[in-house]
């Protein structure tokens, strides 16, 4: 089944420490997306792709990295920059990144501060 | 600039009744997308339907319905006989001609009780 796998489900940050989230997809999508999820809030974007070795800083970059070296994968890094990580991750992709299509989401990850 | 107010942050409702989510947005474009999501306890947003400006249609699909009007700003979602099935936060969305982001609202938490 064509879908976004994002790993892991909970991840837990220590003081200093950067972490890796990883979100892979087999729709053969051009854009992909980060979210972040905090409760009582709407989802806010952090970073886009809309093509591989491409990727824009969204409404909230600061603290986070990305890269796109394929096409399937779209990995983001929690640097030690960012001061307030604990948060839902999602990752997202659509067909070619327009306004009018869908997103379609992963199952998220939960991030944690130790 | 855009935005999305979900202003009912949490309903709660008894199997079998009627329930409507309010979504009002703003947006200088005169071309743009509507769209409502669906968060169920797993985590992973759903698509439920996308709307353009130009189509102001009410929409029904099943138990699900869509009420649009451009006069008020507004895209309401009922959903009829709800179950408990249907216990999900749906956001409502909003993205606009040459935008690279779909903005979301906040999100309403539906509790439907047996």
């Amino acid at each position: 089944d064509g879908g976004i796998t994002q790993s892991p489900k909970y991840l837990f940050r220590k003081e200093g420490q950067n972490v890796t989230l990883s979100c892979e997809q087999n729709l053969n999508h051009d854009a992909m997306y980060w979210y972040r999820q905090d409760p009582g809030q709407g989802l806010r974007l952090i970073y886009y792709s809309q093509i591989v070795n491409d990727f824009q800083k969204g409404d909230i970059a600061e603290g986070y990295s990305v890269s796109r070296e394929k096409k399937e994968s779209f990995p983001l890094t929690v640097t030690s920059a960012q001061k307030n990580p604990t948060a839902f991750y999602l990752c997202a992709s659509s067909r070619y990144g327009q306004e009018n299509e869908k997103l379609f989401f992963g199952s998220g990850t939960q991030l944690s501060v130790l | 600039a855009q935005k999305v107010t979900q202003a009912q942050t949490e309903i709660s409702v008894v199997e079998k009744e009627d329930v409507t989510l309010d979504c009002v947005y703003e947006t200088r474009d005169t071309t743009y997308y509507l769209f409502w999501y669906k968060q169920p306890p797993s985590g992973e947003l759903v698509f439920l339907i996308r709307r353009n400006s130009f189509d102001e249609q009410n929409e029904i699909s099943g138990r699900y319905s869509w009420n649009f009007q451009k006069s008020t700003s507004s895209f309401n979602f009922t959903i009829t006989a709800s179950q408990v099935v249907d216990s999900a936060v749906y956001f409502c969305a909003l993205s606009e001609t040459g935008g690279f982001k779909t903005i979301f609202g906040a999100g309403t938490r539906l509790f439907v009780k047996a």
